[in-house]
């Protein structure tokens, strides 16, 4: 069965800071990855998926992660964190051809000023 | 505005009652989905519907139901066998033949008193 580990629970970083959310998962096959955001009290946004083609994937917010199949990760990545990047961020799997997306256990990214 | 609207926002329940949390799309999707969210455990699914009258147990069914009358509607009832209910419940929905990429609904939190 498929699985999805994001490796660390709670990210704190300073303002202006880089940061990486670490997400690895567990599949032989061709998969689809992406990456939510979520606010407090709030649904699931969408925030970069990968299908296919290049590896590093751009989305939104200026939030960028890459693709890599031999370590069977898919890592995010900003350049430079705001206060306002302060949420829950869940990574995802789907099996091409398989219905259901298995979600990671998420990472709270806290920003101090 | 197309998406997806859950209600309540909030809900308050004694012990021993059924609840039923509301959940409707217009987005034209096919596939509907209910996740429950605890506090790091990230999203674990409920039950998920591909077509109308049809729908899957996922990998926490018990104390749960669902119906799918409408393509537009996949409302939840927590019954009074689910052992511990409160929760943060959200609903998504998907084209069937895409992806796998969700689309959610901001979410109802039921509170068990």
């Amino acid at each position: 069965a498929q699985s999805v580990t994001q490796l660390d629970s709670q990210v704190p970083v300073f303002e202006e800071a880089p940061v990486e959310l670490r997400c690895n998962y567990s599949s032989s096959v061709s998969v689809y990855l992406f990456w939510y955001v979520q606010y407090p009290n709030q649904g699931l946004q969408l925030l970069l998926k990968y299908l296919s083609g290049s590896t590093l994937v751009k989305g939104i917010n200026g939030f960028e992660a890459e693709f890599n199949k031999s370590q069977t990760s898919f890592h995010l990545r900003k350049p430079s964190v705001h206060i306002s990047d302060t949420a829950e961020y869940f990574c995802a799997v789907r099996i091409q051809g398989a219905q259901k997306l298995v979600f990671g256990q998420g990472t709270r990214l806290t920003i101090n000023p | 505005d197309g998406g997806i609207t859950q209600s309540p926002k909030y809900l308050f329940r004694k012990e021993g009652q059924n609840v039923t949390l509301s959940c409707e799309q217009n987005l034209n999707h096919d596939a509907m989905y209910w996740y429950r969210q605890d506090p790091g455990q990230g999203l674990r699914l409920i039950y998920y519907s591909q077509i109308v009258n049809d729908f899957q147990k996922g990998d926490i069914a018990e104390g749960y139901s669902v119906s799918r009358e409408k393509k537009e509607s996949f409302p939840l009832t927590v019954t009074s066998a689910q052992k511990n209910p409160t929760a943060f419940y959200l609903c998504a929905s998907s084209i069937l033949t895409g992806n796998g990429e969700l689309f959610f609904g901001e979410g109802s939190r039921l509170t068990v008193l």
